[in-house]
Order: structure tokens, then C-alpha cells, then sequence
């Protein structure tokens, strides 16, 4: 099993609109949980980390975390089309190492 | 921003032969990292390395892997022979300590 996993495999959302992706972690012993952005034919780039339990809110992305759930979920208001990319949550471990666990990604489009 | 960069972008070899591909980490970062993503899979971790020992690596680091940062200058993964398997896109990542990992825009192995 995966020890993370993300909804939807793929959404489309108006311009304007919201987006919202989930991710699910089946390992308690992740303490750290990332949200990457993939533009095609680049790596990876951060978008913003969360670790505590609620909400975490830069310009228009906000994560939320709930550790007893094991989920974290990130969403994008106004979306607008240079938001269409490929998002990944990631989690990390309490440890000096810093590996990160990808779930495989969910497909953002944005439509004008 | 700071920029990860890696050399070549894309690698065509035979079997058995060596490759190395080479990072150009973020200049003041000490920790650095290599993960793989086969084709319509998650990325995965590989190794991580800093002050010049390898970390942590994962069971897909084989033994044919390795990787080194001679002088302060490229992080360089090595992989000698090379498999069928080892196909793949592989991107180097760096931090500044166990925080925000910035990707590079990946080499495409391809093994034949």
C-alpha cells in the first residue's frame, strides 16, 4: 500500500473558480507534509509545507491538516490557468534525513 | 528564485555501460538528494547526502549507485552497470538543511 495517496487523479475547474485536492497518509509517523507544484518539463517546486493541526493560508492557497485523520488537502482560490499543472503531496519524517514520500500527483486544469 | 540545475537532461545508453549524471545544487545548501520517477509512477527517494556521507538511501539504491560530491563542486549520481530498470527520470533536489527541497528539471535515462 502506498503510504500516500491523493484525490483526484485529475480536476478541472473554471478560471476564477476553486480547486481542491486531497491527500491521504497511511504512516502516523509523518510529522511534515508538503504540497509541490510541476510545471511540464521542470522539477517539482514547493508551494508550502504544513505540520500542525488546521489551516495554513499564503495568498490564494491554504492547506489544512488534520493529524487524526491523516489528511491533508490544499486549496486554490481563483484559480486562474497558470495554476494547470501537476500537484503532489509529499511527507516527511521527524528525522535529519528530510526524504520526502510522494503520493502520484493530481492533474490541475484551469479553463479559461 | 534559487535554481537547481542538472546535466545532461536527457541520457541515452546501451546496457550495461555507465552513466553519470551530474546537479548543480542551490550554492549554499547542505543536504542534497536524488529520487527517480519511472514513467506514470510516484517519484521516489533514493539517497540523500550531506558533509559528504551518504545519509539515508531507500531499497531501490542498488548496489551498481553511487554518488559523491567531489570539492564542493557537482553532485553527481553514478550508476555502473546500468539495467534495463534503470530507466527512468531522475531528479536531484538540494536543501538547506532539512527544510523546502528544491528540484532540478530532471535527466531522462534511457536504457536500451
Amino acid at each position: 500500500q502506498q503510504k500516500v495517496q491523493q484525490s483526484p487523479e485529475s480536476l478541472s475547474v473554471p478560471e476564477g473558480g476553486m480547486a481542491s485536492l486531497n491527500c491521504t497518509s497511511s504512516d502516523r509517523n509523518f510529522q511534515y507534509f508538503w504540497w509541490y507544484r510541476q510545471h511540464s518539463g521542470e522539477g517539482p517546486k514547493a508551494l508550502m509545507s504544513i505540520f500542525s493541526d488546521g489551516d495554513k493560508k499564503e495568498g490564494r492557497f491554504t492547506a489544512h491538516l488534520n493529524k487524526a485523520s491523516l489528511h491533508v488537502s490544499l486549496h486554490i482560490r481563483d484559480s486562474q490557468p497558470s495554476d494547470s499543472a501537476l500537484y503532489f503531496c509529499a511527507a516527511s519524517y521527524n528525522t535529519n534525513t528530510g526524504k520526502l514520500t510522494f503520493g502520484d500527483g493530481t492533474v490541475l486544469t484551469v479553463k479559461p | 528564485g534559487p535554481k537547481v540545475l542538472q546535466i545532461p537532461s536527457h541520457q541515452i545508453i546501451d546496457m550495461g555501460q555507465m552513466v553519470t549524471l551530474n546537479c548543480d545544487p542551490v550554492s549554499n545548501h547542505l543536504y542534497f538528494y536524488w529520487y527517480k520517477q519511472i514513467l506514470g509512477q510516484q517519484m521516489e527517494f533514493l539517497v540523500n547526502f550531506y558533509n559528504g556521507k551518504v545519509m539515508e538511501k531507500s531499497k531501490l539504491f542498488k548496489d551498481q549507485f553511487s554518488v559523491e560530491r567531489p570539492d564542493g563542486s557537482y553532485f553527481t549520481l553514478k550508476i555502473q552497470p546500468t539495467a534495463l530498470e534503470d530507466s527512468a527520470v531522475y531528479f536531484c533536489a538540494s536543501s538547506f538543511m532539512k527544510y523546502e527541497q528544491y528540484f532540478g528539471p530532471g535527466t531522462r535515462l534511457t536504457v536500451l
